[in-house]
C-alpha cells in the first residue's frame, strides 16, 4: 500500500510569493495534519483536517491556510512568504485518534 | 502550554552499547506517546508507540512510560551505526475534536563504530 505522498519534494520561492503544497493520505485514513519543521527543531503543528473540516489549528499566522478535499487529499497554502517560512513541511495521516501519525517524505521549502 | 522536553545531545555511544534517550512532558492528561527516528534530510518514521505505564519491547528497542513522573524513555540495545539519527519524542493531545502531536526538539544519537 502507498504511504502518505507529498508534492513537490523541493521548492524555491521568493519573499512575498505564494506557495501550495499537496498531500495524499494513506488509503482509508480520513484525517490529515500539517507540520512545519525548521532546522534543529521538532515538527510544529499547523493544521488538522478530518472529513474535510478543520479540527485544529496551531499557532501560525493567517497567511497559512489549508483545505481537505472529498478524496481526503489536502493542500497547504502559504501567502506572502517570509524568509522564516523556510522549512520542511510535513503532511501526516492517521487512522484514528491516539494512533501514531504516518508522515510523508515532506516538502523542503526555501524562501530567498 | 503543552511542552515536551528532550536532551538535544549529541549522545555518542560505541557500537554494541545501550543508548538511553529520555523525554519529559507537561500535560498529565496525555494518553499516547511515540518515538520517531529521523535521519538527516528525511521525514520522521515511527519506531515505538506506548500507552500504558511500564515497558514495551520491540526487537532492540524498549520504550518505558511513567505517567506519574511524566517521563518517557527509549532504550536501544546493541546500538549499530545505522541507528545514528535524531530521535523525536512525541506526545498526543486530543480535545474538542482535534488530534495533534507535540514533539520535543529531538536527541541526536551518534553510534561510533
Amino acid at each position: 500500500d502507498a504511504g502518505v505522498t507529498q508534492s513537490p519534494t523541493h521548492l524555491i520561492k521568493t519573499r512575498g510569493q505564494h506557495v501550495t503544497l499537496r498531500c495524499s493520505p494513506i488509503s482509508g485514513h480520513k484525517s490529515v495534519s500539517w507540520y512545519q519543521q525548521v532546522l534543529g527543531q521538532g515538527p510544529q503543528f499547523i493544521f488538522q483536517y478530518y472529513e474535510k473540516e478543520e479540527r485544529g489549528r496551531g499557532n501560525f499566522p493567517d497567511r497559512f491556510s489549508a483545505r481537505q478535499f472529498p478524496n481526503y487529499s489536502s493542500e497547504l497554502n502559504v501567502n506572502a512568504l517570509l524568509l522564516g517560512d523556510s522549512a520542511l513541511y510535513l503532511c501526516a495521516s492517521v487512522i484514528s485518534y491516539n494512533s501514531p501519525l504516518h508522515f510523508g517524505n515532506g516538502t523542503r521549502l526555501t524562501v530567498t | 502550554q503543552k511542552e515536551v522536553e528532550q536532551n538535544s545531545g549529541p549522545l555518542s555511544v560505541p557500537e554494541g552499547a545501550i543508548a538511553s534517550l529520555n523525554c519529559t512532558y507537561s500535560d498529565r492528561g496525555s494518553q499516547s506517546f511515540f518515538w520517531y527516528r529521523q535521519y538527516s534530510g528525511k521525514s520522521p518514521e515511527l519506531i515505538m508507540s506506548i500507552y500504558s505505564n511500564g515497558d514495551k519491547e520491540d526487537g532492540r528497542f524498549t520504550a518505558q512510560l511513567n505517567k506519574a513522573s511524566q517521563y518517557v524513555s527509549l532504550l536501544i540495545r546493541d546500538s549499530q551505526p545505522s541507528d545514528s539519527a535524531t530521535y523525536l519524542c512525541a506526545v498526543a493531545y486530543s480535545g474538542a475534536g482535534s488530534y495533534q502531536l507535540t514533539f520535543g526538539k529531538g536527541t541526536k544519537l551518534s553510534v561510533i563504530p
